[in-house]
C-alpha cells in the first residue's frame, strides 16, 4: 500500500550546517509530494510542494526535487539556522486512490540546530 | 481570514468518558480532514468530509468514533467511552477543493484521557 519513508532523528546539526532529510514513497500513479514543518505546540505548515516528476519545491532557503525514478523527495537546506529547528514531515497526496487532498505522512524527523 | 481553528486546544478527559473535538475550517472551505498524531509517531489520516457527506473513512476505527460536518457549524470529531489509547494530538485541516490544492492545518487538540 501507500506510504512514506523517512529518517529517523533526531538530527543534531551546528548552525550554518548543510541539511538532508532523506524521504522515499510507494504509491501508484503520480502522487504530489509535500514537505510539511511543525514547530513545537503548533500545528504543520507547508513548507514546500512539488506535483509531478522533476519539480522542485522551494522556500525559505529549503529545496526537493521530485525524483520520480528513485521516488525521491530529500529535503535539502545549503545553512541551517537554530530557528529551523523542528520536526519535518514528508507526504505525499495521490489522486488515484481518490479522498481528494488526503495525505499519506511519514513518521516525522526532529531537527535541532544548535549555536 | 482566520485560520483553521480547532477548539479546545487541550482536553483532559477520564476513562469512560466522550470527547468532542471541534474544528471551523477557513472561510470559503467546505473540505475537512482529521488526522491523528500519536505519540513519536506521524500523522495518520482518520476521515474525510465535505459538507454534510462522508468521503472517506478508511482511518476511522470501527467503533467509538464518528465524525460530522454539517451544513452550519464546525466539524465534530466525537469519541466515546475514551481509553488511554485515544490520548493523541488531533488535527484538522480544510482544503478549499476536492484536488490539487494545498490543505491548511489547525494547531490541533491534544487529547489525554486519564
Amino acid at each position: 500500500g501507500d506510504s512514506v519513508t523517512q529518517m529517523e532523528g533526531p538530527v543534531t546539526l551546528s548552525e550554518e550546517a548543510f541539511l538532508t532529510i532523506n524521504c522515499t514513497y510507494t504509491a501508484t500513479g503520480y502522487p504530489s509530494l509535500f514537505w510539511y514543518v511543525q514547530y513545537p505546540g503548533e500545528g504543520l505548515q507547508l513548507l514546500l510542494k512539488a506535483t509531478k516528476a522533476d519539480d522542485k519545491g522551494s522556500n525559505k532557503g529549503f529545496e526537493a526535487t521530485y525524483r520520480k525514478e528513485t521516488t525521491s523527495f530529500h529535503l535539502e537546506k545549503g545553512s541551517v539556522q537554530v530557528s529551523d529547528s523542528a520536526v519535518y514531515f514528508c507526504a505525499f497526496s495521490n489522486i488515484l486512490t481518490g479522498g481528494g487532498n488526503k495525505l499519506t505522512f511519514g513518521t516525522g524527523t526532529q531537527l535541532k540546530v544548535e549555536l | 481570514n482566520a485560520g483553521v481553528m480547532q477548539n479546545p486546544r487541550h482536553l483532559v478527559r477520564r476513562r469512560g468518558q466522550e470527547a468532542r473535538l471541534r474544528c471551523s475550517p477557513m472561510k470559503g472551505h467546505s473540505h475537512v480532514y482529521w488526522y491523528r498524531q500519536l505519540p513519536e509517531e506521524g500523522l495518520k489520516f482518520m476521515v474525510y468530509l465535505q459538507k454534510e457527506n462522508i468521503i472517506d473513512e478508511s482511518g476511522m476505527p470501527k467503533e467509538r468514533f464518528s465524525a460530522e460536518f454539517p451544513k452550519e457549524g464546525p466539524s465534530i470529531l466525537r469519541i466515546q467511552q475514551v481509553v488511554r489509547g485515544d490520548s493523541a494530538a488531533y488535527f484538522c485541516a480544510s482544503s478549499p477543493y476536492r484536488e490539487n490544492t494545498e490543505a491548511f492545518f489547525g494547531q490541533g487538540t491534544r487529547l489525554t484521557v486519564v
